[in-house]
């Protein structure tokens, strides 16, 4: 069965500190990949996603992450983190043999430190 | 263009108690998916429309949750008898059809069992 992996379940960064969050993917699934944030008793936003071409994709709120097909990731990245940032983070892998579903990442809970 | 609505945003009942979640999808979104998030963890479908038929309900349990999508715009999600188990954020998404790239979600029902 398909499945995305956040090794990361907790991270704690400084205000102002770079910040990666990782994302594994099944090997050899069609890359469609989403990165969404989860707000504190908010529904999911979108940051970003990736379906084909440059693999470093740009979105909201200054984040961005790089796709490597080799290394079956899919990394959230942010140079200066703000401590508006402070939320939860999902990767999300389209799935899409039959009808198209999400496979969501269990998630990876983000604390910013002043 | 508005977003998908849900409500109630809060719900607080006693276990064995019934309970029903309402969803209004975007305008023209022939999809609508339930999800059920536990704390600390990633949204599970657990139910698929497209328009008013199931297209997926291999995840819901069907002893005591049941969805319908009558008119195919707006859906009801309930839960008869509740357990403390099912103590989780309910989302509701929409999208254009079952082949879309992206669902769009509602901001989710906090549901407390005690």
């Amino acid at each position: 069965a398909q499945s995305v992996t956040q090794p990361d379940i907790h991270i704690t960064v400084s205000e102002g500190a770079s910040l990666e969050l990782r994302c594994n993917y099944s090997y050899g699934a069609t890359p469609y990949l989403f990165w969404y944030v989860q707000s504190p008793g908010q529904g999911l936003q979108l940051l970003l996603k990736y379906f084909s071409g440059d693999t470093l994709v740009q979105g909201i709120k200054g984040f961005e992450a790089e796709f490597k097909r080799s290394q079956s990731s899919f990394n959230l990245r942010k140079p200066s983190v703000h401590w508006s940032d402070a939320a939860e983070y999902f990767c999300v892998h389209l799935a899409t043999s039959g009808t198209y579903k999400y496979i969501f990442g269990t998630g990876t809970r983000l604390k910013v430190l002043a | 263009e508005a977003g998908v609505a849900q409500s109630p945003r809060y719900k607080i009942i006693e276990k064995r108690q019934s309970v029903a979640f309402w969803c209004n999808p975007i305008s023209g979104h022939a999809t609508l998916y339930w999800y059920q998030q536990i704390l600390g963890q990633g949204p599970k479908l657990l139910i698929q429309f497209q328009n008013n038929g199931v297209v997926d309900d291999s995840q819901l349990p069907k002893d005591r949750f049941s969805a319908e999508r009558l008119k195919g715009v707006d859906s009801t999600l309930k839960i008869q008898p509740a357990k403390l188990e099912d103590s989780a954020v309910y989302l509701c998404a929409s999208s254009l059809t079952t082949i879309s790239y992206e669902q769009y979600f509602g901001p989710g029902t906090r549901l407390t069992v005690t």
